[in-house]
Order: structure tokens, then sequence, then C-alpha cells
């Protein structure tokens, strides 16, 4: 597509279900990345993907947290048991790939995915 | 390690007056520096960025930012403010040879121009 997509815009939840977010790059975009923002904190780094590999994981906050990439493309993440400090919006961003501009770390955002756990 | 640093949380201008959102950096060798503005319920969009060169660099919607290395900063600045400027301003640093994988990002400055 156009952009980076991301699904679904908006999920509510209840504290202890599982929930899956989805990021699709921009083609040809071998990098991708998740970031979480919340009310007052910025942006948060969570995970970093080269093709299908994670290289940088340092972000994710907990065990309950986890990423996947495959064919190089989709990614998704996966939060287990959610908890209500989970609440933010989760943003899915991509770039082009080694020696291709991705030294510059221009980034390619989505709209997001706000996810609220009651 | 790499951080940057947007010390107020709201700036407010009137309509045709300049505008400045002040952002500050640490790193440990040369910056690549980054301005990125957040419309509501959207994702970040990219405005302009410093990587080496000229200090002062031109980016979308008539925005510019000036690299001063000496005060570690990278103010964003307009000369003449747009209601239509009232948005999420972030700015982001990156240290490429910090072993860093991504850009560090600010807390975001909310700029509200009133007409």
């Amino acid at each position: 597509g156009a952009g980076v997509s991301q699904s679904p815009s908006n999920k509510v939840t209840e504290k202890g279900k599982d929930v899956e977010l989805r990021c699709d790059p921009i083609s040809g975009h071998t990098a991708l990345y998740w970031y979480r923002q919340s009310l007052g904190q910025g942006l948060e780094f969570l995970i970093y993907f080269q093709g299908n590999s994670a290289p940088d994981k340092s972000g994710l906050p907990s065990d309950r947290f986890s990423a996947e990439r495959t064919g190089g493309s989709v990614s998704t993440l996966t939060i287990q048991r959610t908890q209500q400090e989970d609440s933010a919006v989760y943003l899915c961003a991509s770039s082009l790939g080694l020696g291709r501009g991705w030294n510059t770390g221009e980034l390619f955002f989505g709209e997001g995915s706000r996810l609220t756990v009651l | 390690a790499q951080s940057v640093a947007q010390p107020e949380d709201q700036v407010n201008v009137a309509e045709g007056n300049p505008l400045t959102v002040k952002c500050t950096y640490s790193v440990s060798g040369n910056p690549y520096l980054f301005w990125y503005v957040q419309y509501p319920n959207r994702g970040l969009q990219f405005l302009l960025k410093y990587i080496t060169g000229d200090n002062l660099v031109k980016g979308s919607y008539g925005f510019e930012a000036e690299f001063n290395k000496s005060q570690t900063s990278f103010h964003l600045k307009k000369p003449s403010a747009l209601v239509s400027d009232s948005a999420l301003y972030f700015c982001a640093v990156r240290d490429p040879l910090g072993g860093y994988s991504t850009l560090t990002f600010g807390k975001g400055t909310m700029l509200l121009v009133s007409p």
C-alpha cells in the first residue's frame, strides 16, 4: 500500500485478555519498528525488525509482550494477559533498510492502534 | 546514551506571529536530528532532519530548524504561524555511531495557534 497500515484502529478489551495488533509496512521497507505512545510519556520504543529478525527487543516492557514479522512484511504485536497500564496507542513505523537511507533514520508511521484495557 | 528533551509541554502563539519549539539533545557523537508532527488521531509525519552540512534546515509546511552544536539544540521555527499548525511536535535524535537501532523521541510539545 501507499502508507503504513495498522489494524485495528481501536481495541477495547478486558483485563487479562490477549490482544493482537497488526502492522503492514510500506512495500519495500525492510526495517519495521513498534512504539508505544502514552499520555504525557512521549514515544516509547518497543522493538525493531530488520527483515524477519528482531535485533533489538530492548524496549519490550515485559514477557507478556511479543512480536513477530513474517515474509519480511506484516508484523504482529501480541500482548498477553493485558493489564490496565497497557492502555496506550501502539504505533508502527517502517523505513528503508540498511544502506538505503536507513542510517539517516527517517521513519514512516502508521496511524496507530488505540488499546483500552478495562 | 542518546536522549532528547523538549522543555515545554505546550507553546501558545497567535496566528501570524513567529513560533519556536525547543529541543535539546544528548549523544556521545555527532547527532542525526529530526522533527515530526502529529495531528489529532493521526500517526507522526516527518517534517525535517539534520544529518550534516548547513546548520539551518528547511522542511515541510514552511518550518525550519537550526542545529547548534555548542548548545546541543535543534529548535523548530516558523516565521508566521497558522492555526492549522496546531498539533503535537516531537523532536528525535539518533547517534549513528552509538549502536542504537532507531530514534529516541522527546515527550512532545503541544503547539496551539490562536486566531
